[in-house]
């Protein structure tokens, strides 16, 4: 079985200021991780993924995240938040490794708000 | 396509009726899954076609959703007696080859009043 906590339902940081969203997962497989964002009446986008290969992964836009396998997070980071991160990000994972993809969990979601 | 195409994009039935949602993959992507996100909830994996094995109908919440995907490619998510708890953005994402993730459409918004 697999899950995943995203630990902040909310987070809120000035443009500028650097941007944390924490993730917690489990998994009874070397997981693969994922994390999308969500903008407002628009489709899901894959920010980054991490598929056992290095465990800092960067992704689109300035943003990413760091395997860590004795803490079981993959934290998503950005040094410097743009209002147009104002988004919701999923945490994800999936029971396949590599470049085969299983089923999919996702975490509860953050809402991220960029304040002037 | 160049994207996951859902149709239609929103959609208001009464309780009780049936609702067709449907979804365009990437041309070429073997696999495709349907996932739902209700209010205030995480994405809820519905059902997942890979090539021309059997689906994994594992996240159907009951028997009253049903999907098939026709040669291959386009796929339709059927709900029968729709009920209100079954209001809720409906994911569609397909994916290919050389580990770039999944692609999503942009969703069915229903509303069953």
């Amino acid at each position: 079985a697999q899950s995943v906590t995203q630990l902040d339902s909310h987070v809120s940081v000035s443009e500028g200021t650097p941007v944390l969203l924490r993730c917690n997962y489990s998994s009874s497989y070397s997981p693969s991780l994922f994390w999308y964002v969500q903008h407002p009446n628009k489709g899901l986008q894959l920010l980054l993924k991490y598929t056992s290969a290095a465990t800092l992964v960067k992704g689109i836009n300035g943003f990413e995240a760091e395997f860590k396998k004795s803490e079981t997070s993959f934290h998503l980071t950005k040094p410097s938040a743009h209002m147009s991160d104002a988004a919701e990000y999923f945490c994800v994972v999936s029971d396949a490794g590599g470049t085969s993809y299983g089923k999919l969990t996702f975490g509860q979601g953050t809402i991220l708000t960029v304040h002037p | 396509g160049a994207g996951v195409s859902q149709s239609p994009s929103n959609k208001v039935t009464e309780k009780g009726k049936d609702v067709e949602l449907r979804c365009d993959p990437i041309s070429g992507h073997t696999a495709l899954y349907w996932y739902r996100q209700s209010l205030g909830q995480g994405l809820e994996f519905l059902i997942y076609f890979q090539g021309n094995s059997a689906p994994d109908k594992s996240g159907l919440p009951s028997d009253r959703f049903s999907a098939e995907r026709t040669g291959g490619s386009v796929s339709t998510l059927t709900i029968q007696r729709t009920q209100q708890e079954d209001s809720a953005v409906y994911l569609c994402a397909s994916i290919g080859t050389g580990g770039r993730g999944y692609t999503f459409g942009s969703g069915t918004r229903l509303t069953v009043v």
